[in-house]
């Protein structure tokens, strides 16, 4: 799987829009965008994912550079109850294994 | 209700004493995984399964066992608990041939003393 580079921490205005960035740059053809979120302490949610289009589902959109080396994830009104560590994966929808974490982005949003 | 359901949430136990975590997902899905998380280490995996009768080792295996005999269930053994087992474990599970994220169950938190 592609590795990824995401922020440490960002913080985000209750009610703003939160942009969560990654780069992976040595993405290949055939590896999908994953995000996920884990509120504390709970299990991991699975938020959304995409290949090069943008995508946008009730949770957030996301959008894909048109070299697809990096990507955005937004939340287009974030609440207190977004803060959260957001993981962004890189991954072949079918590889033998499952999903590698890495560190993630620590989101706090503030009123 | 799609979900991912594990057992116990909470589990205080001593060393050496063997336990069994459950796992049991209603969604159909061939993959299930264990994960454990610990502070400053983050989410790494256990042990996955493909399907039915097919196990495979993760990043960190050791200490733990596996079975995968129904579809539906996916079992975590620790024979012989040790205090560096201390940690809270997820049980996720997910389609193999189709672009779907991951369920996660809400988490089991072990304390071995």
């Amino acid at each position: 799987d592609a590795k990824t580079t995401q922020p440490t921490s960002m913080d985000c205005a209750e009610g703003r829009a939160a942009n969560l960035p990654c780069n992976h740059s040595t993405i290949s053809g055939n590896e999908y965008v994953y995000w996920y979120r884990q509120i504390h302490s709970q299990g991991p949610q699975y938020i959304i994912h995409g290949l090069k289009n943008n995508e946008t589902n009730e949770m957030a959109s996301l959008i894909i550079t048109e070299d697809r080396k990096s990507s955005t994830l937004i939340l287009p009104h974030a609440t207190l109850r977004d803060t959260a560590v957001y993981y962004c994966i890189v991954r072949v929808h079918n590889a033998g294994n499952m999903l590698t974490f890495g560190g993630g982005t620590r989101l706090m949003v503030k009123p | 209700e799609a979900q991912v359901t594990q057992n116990p949430r909470y589990l205080i136990t001593v060393t050496g004493k063997k336990l069994t975590v459950t796992c049991s997902q209603n969604m159909n899905h061939e993959y299930m995984s264990w994960y454990r998380q610990d502070p400053g280490l983050g989410l790494r995996q256990i042990y996955y399964s493909m399907n039915v009768e097919v196990t495979d080792k993760g990043d960190v295996p050791e200490g733990y066992k596996v079975s995968r005999k129904e579809k539906r269930n996916f079992p975590l053994i620790l024979e012989s608990p040790s205090p560096n087992q201390t940690s809270l474990y997820f049980c996720a599970s997910g389609f193999f041939d189709r672009v779907y994220g991951y369920t996660f169950g809400s988490g089991t938190r072990l304390t071995v003393v």
